[in-house]
């Protein structure tokens, strides 16, 4: 198994414009989520997803969409990128239920530099 | 709204030393509690699961420690060695899972 992967690791973009970060988990979990880290804030909540066609906001959710079609994929779109987008973003998917919440699983990360 | 808190924020000691990282946190209603540790720029490494039926769980020299009912978990370190030196970070497992500030952990060789 592969786990949690992301890509791509390192992006540097201009201001305005957009990408997509991609996320892939194959160990069938049904909950998946996107966070943002920067030196001095920690980890922080961007948008969620308990499962295919379900997601939700986290803590930091503007500037950012995300869509669940497939139990697999987690995209996380930034439409316009701005300067204060750029910091390490990581995804992390479980299972989900609540006799059988498992573990935490985190991707490797991904450095984006908005210029 | 689930509020994360990690005690203390940092942490420097010599090495052999017994420590003592605290998690507390606001909506007892989780699921389960986890563990991580991350060396400055890498991922996040899992360490322990803490299941809610659960008051204890080992691994190695780390014991993690979970009371529900006030919100409280705490990671027990034994021996601490210079590889320990990390941010240690606690996350309640609920659908909207929130990250405490973390614990920067100093072994002094």
């Amino acid at each position: 198994n592969a786990g949690v992967t992301q890509t791509p690791k390192f992006q540097v973009l201009k201001t305005g414009q957009s990408m997509t970060l991609q996320c892939a988990q194959d160990m069938n979990h049904e909950y998946m989520s996107w966070y943002r880290q920067d030196p001095g804030m920690g980890l922080r909540l961007i948008h969620y997803s308990v499962g295919a066609g379900i997601t939700d906001q986290g803590e930091v959710p503007n500037g950012y969409n995300v869509s669940r079609s497939t139990t697999e994929d987690f995209p996380l779109r930034l439409l316009s990128a701005a300067p204060s987008q750029t910091s390490v973003y990581f995804c992390a998917s479980r299972t989900q239920g609540t006799l059988n919440t498992g573990e935490l699983f985190f991707g490797e990360g991904s450095r984006l530099t908005v210029l | 709204k689930q509020e994360v808190t990690q005690i203390p924020a940092a942490l420097s000691v010599p090495e052999g030393e017994n420590l003592v990282l605290n998690c507390s946190f606001t909506d007892s209603a989780i699921y389960n509690l986890q563990w991580f540790r991350q060396d400055p720029g890498k991922g996040l490494t899992s360490l322990l699961l803490i299941q809610s039926s659960q008051r204890e769980q080992t691994s190695g020299r780390l014991n993690a420690s979970l009371d529900k009912s006030s919100g409280r978990s705490t990671l027990y370190i034994a021996a601490s060695q210079p590889g320990d030196s990390a941010t240690y970070l606690c996350a309640p497992l609920v659908d909207k899972i929130i990250f405490g500030k973390g614990t920067r952990l100093h072994i002094l060789p």
